[in-house]
C-alpha cells in the first residue's frame, strides 16, 4: 500500500454541479500531483503543488481549480461539470519534485 | 514537445514467452523514462524508472537515447505479469510533471 489514499471513491452528480476531490498523501511526502484519466486521453497532468504553493499546471480547464493545505492534503474542485469530465481523477505524492510519485487509488467521477 | 507513445493497446503473449512492450518518446533535452504498472483493481505503482537500473519482477528497460526508445523486456512471461503498464517520462530537473503513454494491456496466456 503506498499510503496515498483518495476519497470519495465514486461520485456521480448532474452537469452544471460542482464537486471536491480529496487526497492526503503519503506521511512526509510534500509534493502532490492531479491526474485525469479518460478513455480517449489516457493519463493527463492537470496540476502540481508542493509545500502548499503551486508548481505547475497541465492541461487543467479553468473551470477546475486545486489547493494543498497547510496539512499538505490537498483537493480539486471541478466545477460547471460537463459530461466530458467524467473520468477517474488520481492524486500522487512524492517526497519532492522530481521524486518518484506514489499513486491513490483514485476517484471515479461520472457525470450524467 | 514532450510526448510518449506506446504503439500497441494490447499484447498476448504465452506463458514462457518472451514479452517486449514497446515506448518511444519525444522531449527536448535530457528525460527521465519510468515504467508504471496497474494490475486489475490495483492502483497505479512504479514498476521501474531508467536512472535506478534494477530489475524488477524480471522486467528491466534500457533507455536508447538514439532511437528515442525505453522498452520493457522480460524473457519469460508469468500469469501474474498480467495488466495494464504505462511509460511515462519527466525532465531530470525534477519540476516537470510525467508525461504519460496511453498504455499497452498486457495479456499473459496459460
Amino acid at each position: 500500500d503506498s499510503g496515498v489514499t483518495q476519497t470519495p471513491k465514486h461520485l456521480i452528480t448532474a452537469t452544471g454541479q460542482r464537486v471536491t476531490l480529496r487526497c492526503s498523501p503519503r506521511s512526509g511526502d510534500l509534493s502532490v500531483y492531479w491526474y485525469q484519466q479518460s478513455l480517449d486521453q489516457g493519463l493527463q497532468f492537470l496540476i502540481h503543488y508542493y509545500n502548499g504553493e503551486e508548481r505547475a499546471k497541465g492541461n487543467i480547464l479553468e473551470r477546475f481549480s486545486a489547493q494543498q493545505f497547510p496539512d499538505l492534503h490537498s483537493e480539486l474542485n471541478l466545477s460547471s461539470l460537463e459530461l466530458g469530465d467524467s473520468a477517474l481523477y488520481f492524486c500522487a505524492s512524492s517526497v519532492g519534485a522530481g521524486d518518484t510519485q506514489y499513486f491513490g487509488p483514485g476517484t471515479r467521477l461520472t457525470v450524467l | 514537445a514532450q510526448r510518449v507513445t506506446q504503439p500497441e493497446k494490447l499484447l498476448s503473449v504465452f506463458k514462457g514467452a518472451p514479452v517486449e512492450l514497446k515506448c518511444n518518446y519525444s522531449y527536448s533535452g535530457s528525460p527521465e523514462l519510468f515504467w508504471y504498472v496497474q494490475y486489475s483493481r490495483q492502483r497505479l505503482q512504479l514498476l521501474l524508472r531508467h536512472i535506478s537500473r534494477e530489475s524488477i519482477k524480471g522486467f528491466t528497460a534500457d533507455l536508447n537515447k538514439g532511437e528515442t526508445s525505453f522498452h520493457l523486456k522480460k524473457p519469460f512471461a508469468q500469469e501474474e505479469d498480467s495488466a495494464m503498464y504505462y511509460c511515462a517520462l519527466s525532465g531530470l530537473s525534477g519540476n516537470t510533471p510525467l508525461v504519460f503513454g496511453k498504455g499497452t494491456r498486457l495479456s499473459v496466456i496459460a
